[in-house]
């Protein structure tokens, strides 16, 4: 079975600073995919960046990106010019690329971020 | 477009008691996953469906059932409600294999 850990429970940043956030997983599979969520007090869950094993290129979006190690199996959030609307909890999660019982998402148990002022 | 809506919002149940939760998918969305959110955790995927008919299970008991509709909306039902189904229920709707997109969730304290 598939897992996912996150060693953080709580990061904080200063508004403006870069952060970083770690994620590392375990799997026997060569194919899946990676993302990072932020869910907001709001509660609901929003997709913040995803990464396809299979493509060497490390995905960005805007002021996220992250740092897909394969052979470590850690993939990292990187979060630049951080601003308060990023104070959130923020999971790791994976699936499997082909799945013959549905395309379940595994989580880790989350990082909560803190933006100060 | 419309995004998943969830319903209702919060609720307060008895212990023993059964409960329905619903799910409204995104448009043009045909599957619908449910996770139980306990406090402090992350996600654990209860089931998902698919063309009205389950399509995968986590390592949840049978008293956890679901219906998906022909309009794709979905229901998870809970029987015999114990102290530790509470939690936070969400629902996300997709497409196929591809990327979820979640509701609000629904907060479900057990008493």
């Amino acid at each position: 079975a598939q897992t996912v850990t996150q060693s953080q429970p709580e990061m904080s940043v200063q508004e403006a600073e870069t952060v970083t956030l770690s994620c590392t997983y375990d799997t026997s599979e060569s194919d899946y995919y990676l993302f990072w969520y932020k869910q907001p007090p709001s509660r609901q869950m929003i997709l913040v960046i995803r990464q396809e094993a299979y493509k060497q290129q490390n995905a960005t979006e805007n002021r996220f990106s992250v740092n897909f190690q394969k052979a470590a199996k850690s993939f990292s959030l990187k979060i630049s010019d951080s601003q308060l609307g990023d104070a959130a909890m923020y999971f790791c999660a994976y699936r499997r690329l082909q799945e013959t019982s549905g395309s379940r998402l595994t989580f880790g148990e989350g990082t909560q971020l803190t933006v100060n002022p | 477009e419309t995004g998943v809506t969830q319903s209702p919002t919060h609720l307060i149940k008895t212990r023993g008691q059964q409960v329905t939760l619903r799910c409204s998918s995104q448009s043009g969305h045909n599957t619908v996953s449910w996770y139980q959110q306990a406090l402090g955790q992350g996600p654990q995927f209860i089931f998902q469906y698919y063309r009205e008919e389950e399509n995968g299970r986590g390592n949840f008991p049978p008293r956890f059932s679901g219906l998906q509709f022909p309009n794709y909306s979905s229901e998870l039902n809970v029987n015999a409600l114990e102290l530790d189904d509470s939690a936070l229920y969400l629902c996300a709707s997709s497409l196929v294999s591809r990327e979820q997109y979640f509701g609000p969730g629904t907060r479900l304290t057990v008493t």
